[in-house]
Protein backbone atom coordinates (compact mmCIF):
# COMPACT_ATOMS: atom_id res chain seq x y z
CA UNK A 1 0.00 0.00 0.00
CA UNK A 2 1.52 3.41 -1.21
CA UNK A 3 -0.24 5.57 0.96
CA UNK A 4 -2.09 8.80 -1.36
CA UNK A 5 0.38 10.38 -3.20
CA UNK A 6 0.47 14.25 -3.71
CA UNK A 7 3.07 16.14 -6.06
CA UNK A 8 4.42 18.28 -6.08
CA UNK A 9 5.97 18.58 -2.57
CA UNK A 10 6.81 22.19 -3.12
CA UNK A 11 5.49 24.71 -5.56
CA UNK A 12 6.90 28.11 -5.49
CA UNK A 13 4.94 30.14 -8.52
CA UNK A 14 4.62 33.71 -9.03
CA UNK A 15 0.98 35.63 -8.68
CA UNK A 16 -0.90 35.35 -11.84
CA UNK A 17 0.48 32.00 -12.97
CA UNK A 18 -1.89 28.24 -13.25
CA UNK A 19 -0.56 25.99 -10.56
CA UNK A 20 -2.06 22.18 -10.87
CA UNK A 21 -1.94 20.20 -7.62
CA UNK A 22 -2.02 16.08 -7.96
CA UNK A 23 -3.27 13.47 -5.89
CA UNK A 24 -3.31 9.54 -6.08
CA UNK A 25 -5.69 8.39 -3.69
CA UNK A 26 -5.43 4.89 -2.19
CA UNK A 27 -6.33 2.01 -4.28
CA UNK A 28 -10.10 1.12 -3.75
CA UNK A 29 -10.79 3.94 -1.36
CA UNK A 30 -14.12 5.95 -3.19
CA UNK A 31 -13.77 9.15 -1.01
CA UNK A 32 -11.43 11.79 -1.62
CA UNK A 33 -10.92 14.95 -0.04
CA UNK A 34 -9.06 18.45 -0.91
CA UNK A 35 -8.32 20.31 2.51
CA UNK A 36 -6.18 23.97 2.70
CA UNK A 37 -4.10 24.17 5.85
CA UNK A 38 -2.77 27.66 7.45
CA UNK A 39 -1.76 28.95 10.50
CA UNK A 40 -4.58 31.39 10.55
CA UNK A 41 -7.43 28.93 9.25
CA UNK A 42 -6.34 25.80 10.62
CA UNK A 43 -7.44 22.53 8.26
CA UNK A 44 -10.23 24.13 5.32
CA UNK A 45 -12.09 21.24 3.55
CA UNK A 46 -12.24 22.58 0.13
CA UNK A 47 -14.08 19.98 -1.79
CA UNK A 48 -14.74 15.83 -1.72
CA UNK A 49 -15.72 13.48 -4.28
CA UNK A 50 -17.90 10.13 -3.67
CA UNK A 51 -16.99 7.52 -6.28
CA UNK A 52 -15.21 10.28 -8.60
CA UNK A 53 -18.10 12.79 -8.14
CA UNK A 54 -17.92 16.33 -6.48
CA UNK A 55 -20.52 16.25 -3.49
CA UNK A 56 -19.75 19.24 -1.73
CA UNK A 57 -17.87 22.54 -3.30
CA UNK A 58 -19.00 24.87 -0.63
CA UNK A 59 -15.50 25.51 1.07
CA UNK A 60 -13.85 26.55 -2.70
CA UNK A 61 -13.08 29.92 -2.05
CA UNK A 62 -13.52 31.68 -5.35
CA UNK A 63 -13.76 30.71 -8.98
CA UNK A 64 -10.18 30.85 -9.31
CA UNK A 65 -10.26 27.67 -7.45
CA UNK A 66 -11.34 24.06 -9.37
CA UNK A 67 -10.92 20.60 -8.77
CA UNK A 68 -11.53 17.29 -11.32
CA UNK A 69 -11.42 13.75 -10.78
CA UNK A 70 -11.75 11.70 -13.96
CA UNK A 71 -10.85 8.50 -12.82
CA UNK A 72 -10.73 6.04 -9.45
CA UNK A 73 -7.16 7.08 -9.32
CA UNK A 74 -6.73 10.49 -10.23
CA UNK A 75 -7.28 13.88 -8.82
CA UNK A 76 -6.44 17.55 -9.68
CA UNK A 77 -6.70 20.52 -7.88
CA UNK A 78 -6.08 24.07 -9.95
CA UNK A 79 -5.85 27.56 -9.04
CA UNK A 80 -6.16 30.14 -11.68
CA UNK A 81 -4.70 32.96 -11.44
CA UNK A 82 -2.49 31.95 -8.06
CA UNK A 83 -2.61 34.71 -5.40
CA UNK A 84 0.01 35.37 -2.48
CA UNK A 85 -2.97 34.59 -0.34
CA UNK A 86 -3.16 31.01 -1.67
CA UNK A 87 0.34 30.04 0.01
CA UNK A 88 -0.73 27.32 2.13
CA UNK A 89 -0.18 23.16 2.64
CA UNK A 90 -2.55 21.37 0.57
CA UNK A 91 -3.40 18.08 1.37
CA UNK A 92 -5.41 15.31 -0.29
CA UNK A 93 -7.09 12.61 1.99
CA UNK A 94 -9.06 9.06 0.70
CA UNK A 95 -11.18 6.62 3.10
CA UNK A 96 -13.56 3.89 2.20
CA UNK A 97 -16.73 5.90 2.85
CA UNK A 98 -19.14 4.69 5.76
CA UNK A 99 -17.10 4.85 9.05
CA UNK A 100 -13.33 4.57 7.69
CA UNK A 101 -10.37 7.62 8.38
CA UNK A 102 -9.07 9.66 5.86
CA UNK A 103 -5.73 8.77 4.81
CA UNK A 104 -4.04 11.35 4.57
CA UNK A 105 -1.33 12.08 1.47
CA UNK A 106 1.97 14.36 2.39
CA UNK A 107 0.91 17.75 1.33
CA UNK A 108 1.84 20.05 -1.06
CA UNK A 109 3.31 23.05 -0.04
CA UNK A 110 2.42 26.25 -1.99
CA UNK A 111 4.09 29.49 -2.06
CA UNK A 112 2.82 32.35 -3.95
CA UNK A 113 5.05 35.49 -4.64
CA UNK B 1 -23.47 24.74 9.38
CA UNK B 2 -21.15 22.07 11.33
CA UNK B 3 -18.36 24.02 14.06
CA UNK B 4 -16.08 22.02 15.45
CA UNK B 5 -14.32 23.47 18.48
CA UNK B 6 -11.52 22.81 20.33
CA UNK B 7 -9.95 23.26 23.34
CA UNK B 8 -7.67 24.33 24.64
CA UNK B 9 -5.28 25.27 21.48
CA UNK B 10 -2.43 25.48 22.86
CA UNK B 11 -1.17 23.50 25.91
CA UNK B 12 2.23 23.30 27.75
CA UNK B 13 2.69 21.00 30.18
CA UNK B 14 5.01 18.92 32.53
CA UNK B 15 5.57 14.85 31.74
CA UNK B 16 4.17 12.79 34.24
CA UNK B 17 1.09 15.17 34.41
CA UNK B 18 -2.20 14.28 33.21
CA UNK B 19 -4.56 16.59 30.74
CA UNK B 20 -7.44 16.49 28.58
CA UNK B 21 -8.18 18.14 25.02
CA UNK B 22 -12.15 18.58 24.53
CA UNK B 23 -13.94 18.65 20.93
CA UNK B 24 -17.22 19.89 20.60
CA UNK B 25 -19.34 19.73 17.42
CA UNK B 26 -22.48 21.75 16.47
CA UNK B 27 -24.67 19.27 14.82
CA UNK B 28 -25.37 15.82 15.03
CA UNK B 29 -22.96 13.02 14.01
CA UNK B 30 -21.80 9.53 15.28
CA UNK B 31 -18.56 9.33 14.00
CA UNK B 32 -15.78 11.35 14.86
CA UNK B 33 -11.64 10.55 14.39
CA UNK B 34 -8.80 12.14 16.16
CA UNK B 35 -5.50 12.79 14.54
CA UNK B 36 -1.93 13.71 14.98
CA UNK B 37 0.00 16.29 13.70
CA UNK B 38 3.87 16.26 14.02
CA UNK B 39 5.81 19.86 12.97
CA UNK B 40 5.90 20.23 9.04
CA UNK B 41 4.59 16.83 8.39
CA UNK B 42 0.90 15.00 7.28
CA UNK B 43 -1.85 13.74 9.78
CA UNK B 44 -1.87 10.15 11.17
CA UNK B 45 -4.72 8.61 12.43
CA UNK B 46 -5.33 7.86 16.30
CA UNK B 47 -8.79 6.52 16.53
CA UNK B 48 -11.86 5.94 15.22
CA UNK B 49 -14.98 6.39 17.40
CA UNK B 50 -17.72 4.99 15.79
CA UNK B 51 -20.66 5.21 18.38
CA UNK B 52 -22.07 6.84 21.66
CA UNK B 53 -20.26 5.64 24.68
CA UNK B 54 -16.75 4.83 22.03
CA UNK B 55 -13.83 4.83 23.67
CA UNK B 56 -10.83 3.88 22.75
CA UNK B 57 -6.96 3.68 24.01
CA UNK B 58 -3.50 3.37 22.66
CA UNK B 59 -0.39 3.46 25.20
CA UNK B 60 -0.94 7.04 27.21
CA UNK B 61 -4.15 8.37 24.93
CA UNK B 62 -7.12 7.45 25.26
CA UNK B 63 -10.32 8.72 23.21
CA UNK B 64 -14.24 8.77 24.35
CA UNK B 65 -17.41 10.01 22.20
CA UNK B 66 -20.61 11.03 23.78
CA UNK B 67 -22.94 11.64 21.13
CA UNK B 68 -25.75 13.19 23.08
CA UNK B 69 -23.50 15.93 24.27
CA UNK B 70 -21.67 16.52 21.42
CA UNK B 71 -18.28 15.56 22.83
CA UNK B 72 -15.11 13.92 22.22
CA UNK B 73 -12.38 14.01 24.57
CA UNK B 74 -9.30 12.98 24.13
CA UNK B 75 -7.05 12.13 27.43
CA UNK B 76 -3.32 11.67 28.10
CA UNK B 77 -1.97 9.80 30.90
CA UNK B 78 1.01 10.76 32.91
CA UNK B 79 2.53 12.68 29.47
CA UNK B 80 6.07 12.09 27.74
CA UNK B 81 8.16 14.35 25.60
CA UNK B 82 7.32 12.41 22.19
CA UNK B 83 3.80 12.88 22.65
CA UNK B 84 4.52 16.83 21.70
CA UNK B 85 2.46 17.31 18.52
CA UNK B 86 -0.71 19.24 17.36
CA UNK B 87 -3.84 16.96 17.64
CA UNK B 88 -6.77 17.57 15.69
CA UNK B 89 -10.59 15.86 15.98
CA UNK B 90 -11.86 15.75 13.29
CA UNK B 91 -16.33 15.04 12.79
CA UNK B 92 -18.23 13.28 10.51
CA UNK B 93 -21.92 15.19 9.21
CA UNK B 94 -24.35 11.91 9.25
CA UNK B 95 -26.27 12.68 6.50
CA UNK B 96 -23.13 13.72 3.76
CA UNK B 97 -20.46 12.11 5.06
CA UNK B 98 -18.84 15.40 4.85
CA UNK B 99 -15.60 15.93 7.38
CA UNK B 100 -14.65 18.59 9.06
CA UNK B 101 -11.80 19.65 11.49
CA UNK B 102 -11.52 21.17 14.62
CA UNK B 103 -8.45 23.97 14.76
CA UNK B 104 -6.19 21.40 16.33
CA UNK B 105 -4.64 21.49 20.41
CA UNK B 106 -0.38 22.58 20.15
CA UNK B 107 0.21 20.01 22.87
CA UNK B 108 3.90 20.80 24.18
CA UNK B 109 5.39 18.15 26.78
CA UNK B 110 8.41 19.72 28.96
CA UNK B 111 10.88 17.28 29.72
Amino acid sequence: DAGVIQSPRHEVTEMGQEVTLRCKPISGHNSLFWYRQTMMRGLELLIYFNNNVPIDDSGMPEDRFSAKMPNASFSTLKIQPSEPRDSAVYFCASSLSGGSPLHFGNGTRLTVT
Amino acid sequence: ELKVEQNPLFLSMQEGKNYTIYCNYSTTSDRLYWYRQDPGKSLESLFVLLSNGAVKQEGRLMASLDTKARLSTLHITAAVHDLSATYFCAVVLNRDDKIIFGKGTRLHILP
